[in-house]
């Protein structure tokens, strides 16, 4: 059983197109977390939710949305992409802020590329 | 801008060989450094989150220390094989961020047989 699953693994789509990223956890976690991986391999925070809410929402263009219909799920939503958002987009969870030093459990990532 | 940096950037070592890395983080408003294993096609594999000063951890071949004064963290390897080959990523989380970590760009390692 994965713990945290993203879907699909890899995304080929043209510019101009609307694609969603999903990512489900089994866990039990509190709290989920969008990274996206730059091309020096840097993970950058875009967005988290806890329990449904969202808590961390970064400076991302606002053709980046978040959707989390229940605590284990949340998706990620693009529009109009564009050359310079293909990455990696990595998916993770954690028990929540009452419950810490346990670390992220990530998913295995989706390598998005925009032609 | 909340910096975590890590040296070296990369880092090639013969079989058997003992290496070590650092990770740099702020010194102020510290609550745990956490230490990742990233093979390449997989994600990051959490190996050790340490949360006091002096705090040294180890699994296997694997250990860890942690100076939160200076603002410090080392990830040695002893006896590196070639299975050891990955990128070491270090994260910061600061106090009363609701679990945000500030991760490092990594540390390459790869151990030739």
């Amino acid at each position: 059983d994965t713990a945290v699953s993203q879907t699909p693994k890899y995304l080929v789509t043209q510019m101009g197109n609307d694609k969603s990223i999903k990512c489900e956890q089994n866990l039990g976690h509190d709290t989920m977390y969008w990274y996206k991986q730059d091309s020096k391999k840097f993970l950058k925070i875009m967005f988290s939710y806890n329990n449904k809410e969202l808590i961390i929402n970064e400076t991302v263009p606002n053709r980046f949305s978040p959707k989390s219909p229940d605590k284990a799920h949340l998706n990620l939503h693009i529009n109009s992409l564009e050359l310079g958002d293909s990455a990696v987009y990595f998916c993770a969870s954690s028990p929540g802020p009452g419950q810490r030093f346990y670390g992220y459990t990530f998913g295995s990532g989706t390598r998005l590329t925009v032609v | 801008i909340l910096n975590v940096e890590q040296s070296p950037q990369s880092l090639h070592v013969q079989e058997g060989d003992s290496t070590n890395f650092t990770c740099s983080f702020p010194s102020s408003n510290f609550y745990a450094l956490h230490w990742y294993r990233w093979e390449t096609a997989k994600s990051p594999e959490a190996l050790f989150v340490m949360t006091l000063n002096g705090d040294e951890k180890k699994k296997g071949r694997i250990s860890a220390t942690l100076n939160t004064k200076e603002g410090y963290s080392y990830l040695y390897i002893k006896g590196s094989q070639p299975e050891d080959s990955a990128t070491y990523l270090c994260a910061f989380e600061r106090g009363n961020t609701g679990n945000q970590f500030y991760f490092g760009t990594g540390t390459s390692l790869t151990v030739i047989p």
